[in-house]
Formats: structure tokens, sequence, C-alpha cells
């Protein structure tokens, strides 16, 4: 099956800088990578996604890029916020038939103001 | 419009109890989704429905773990004989299908402690 490795599990960054978490997957028939950012006592909440057809999505501060050759994808922030502190998890999962997602075991991410 | 909600928010049971999680998902989703996520630790997937069947039950941990959905809407998981290692954040999600690809859209969770 899928595996998901996630890092860093911790990111501290000053306001204002960016932050890169990156991930990488097993199964190459894997095609659908969305990233959740979790904060305190909620549950998590998807902010990006990228499918295998496109090699970077960009949305506001948050972008995401894909390489299916090498088989990873990250995470970028710009301008981070203290409100962008929070867990972040990616995940990854086939397009075809049923498949359910896999995944990397979160990033703790700080931002100091 | 309205998400996916779990109720209760918060449940501390006594070891050996049993305890009944609800799920309701967003309206028209016919996949739902289960996960435990243990103090500081990423999601675990524990099933899926795609309405009201169940195809895959081996991500449930033990044989004390039961879900089932009614109606291709509410989802009720069931822990019998509740253990300490069983205290954990239990999410739901819900998607459009099942099929890879589809958005999954998680609830708050229900905190279970078990003393």
């Amino acid at each position: 099956g899928e595996n998901v490795e996630q890092h860093p599990s911790t990111l501290s960054v000053q306001e204002g800088d960016s932050a890169v978490i990156k991930c990488t997957y097993s199964d190459s028939a894997s095609n659908y990578f969305p990233w959740y950012k979790q904060e305190l006592g909620k549950g998590p909440q998807l902010i990006i996604d990228i499918r295998s057809n496109v090699g970077e999505k960009k949305d506001q501060r948050i972008a995401v890029t894909l390489n299916k050759t090498a088989k990873h994808f990250s995470l970028h922030i710009t301008e981070t916020q203290p409100e962008d502190s929070a867990v972040y998890f990616c995940a990854a999962t086939s397009n075809s038939g049923y498949s359910t997602l896999t995944f990397g075991k979160g990033t703790m991410l700080l931002v100091s103001p | 419009g309205a998400g996916v909600s779990q109720s209760p928010s918060n449940k501390v049971t006594e070891k050996g109890k049993d305890v009944e999680l609800r799920c309701d998902p967003i309206s028209g989703h016919t996949a739902l989704y289960w996960y435990r996520q243990s103090l500081g630790q990423g999601l675990e997937f524990l099933i899926y429905f795609q309405g009201n069947s169940a195809p895959d039950k081996s991500g449930l941990p033990s044989d004390r773990f039961s879900a089932e959905r009614t109606g291709g809407s509410v989802s009720t998981l069931t822990i019998q004989r509740t253990q300490q290692e069983d205290s954990a954040v239990y999410l739901c999600a819900s998607s459009l299908r099942v099929a890879g690809g589809n958005e999954q859209y998680f609830g708050p969770g229900t905190r279970l402690t078990v003393t």
C-alpha cells in the first residue's frame, strides 16, 4: 500500500518568512495530493490540493508543487502570519477505484510574531 | 452549508464500558470515513463507507470496534469494553464518492478519554 513520509515534524519561523513542508510517497499510481491544516481542538481543514496532471498550484500565499518522477510534493507558505501556526498534514491517494487517503504524520508550524 | 458534525465533542468513560460515537456527514456525500488521532500523532484510517456498505474493515484496531451507517447518512462507531489505549480523538470525514481524488471534509472530532 501507499506510504507517505513528511518532513520536518516541527518548523519554527519568524512572521513574514517562508515555510516549506515536504512529503514523499511510495505508490507511483497515486495522483491526488491534498494538504490539510489542523488547528488545536479542531478537525483537519483542506487548504489546497494538486492532481498529477499539473506541477504547481497556487492560492494566495499558499502553493503546492509536485514532482511525479521523484515522487515528492511540497507545501510552500509565503509571508507567514501567526494565524498560520497549526499542524499541517499531507496525503496521497490514487484516482482509480476505491482508494482512501494515506496521511503523513504532520508538521507543527509555529510562526513567531 | 452545514459541514460534517460529530457528537459528542467529548466523552469520558470508564474502562470496560461501551461507547458510541456519531457522525453526520455533509448532505449528498455518499462516502464516509472514520479516522483515529492519538496525541501528537497523524491520522490512522479505521474504516470507510460507500453508501451503507463498508467493503474493507481491516483498518479497525480490534474486534471491539465496529461501525455502521444507515440510510446512507449518519454513521456510528461503537467501541465495546473500552481500554485506556482507546483514548484518542476520533475524526469523521465525508466526500462525494470514495473514488480517489474526491476531497474529504472533516468534522471537529470526538475526544474520547478512557479512565
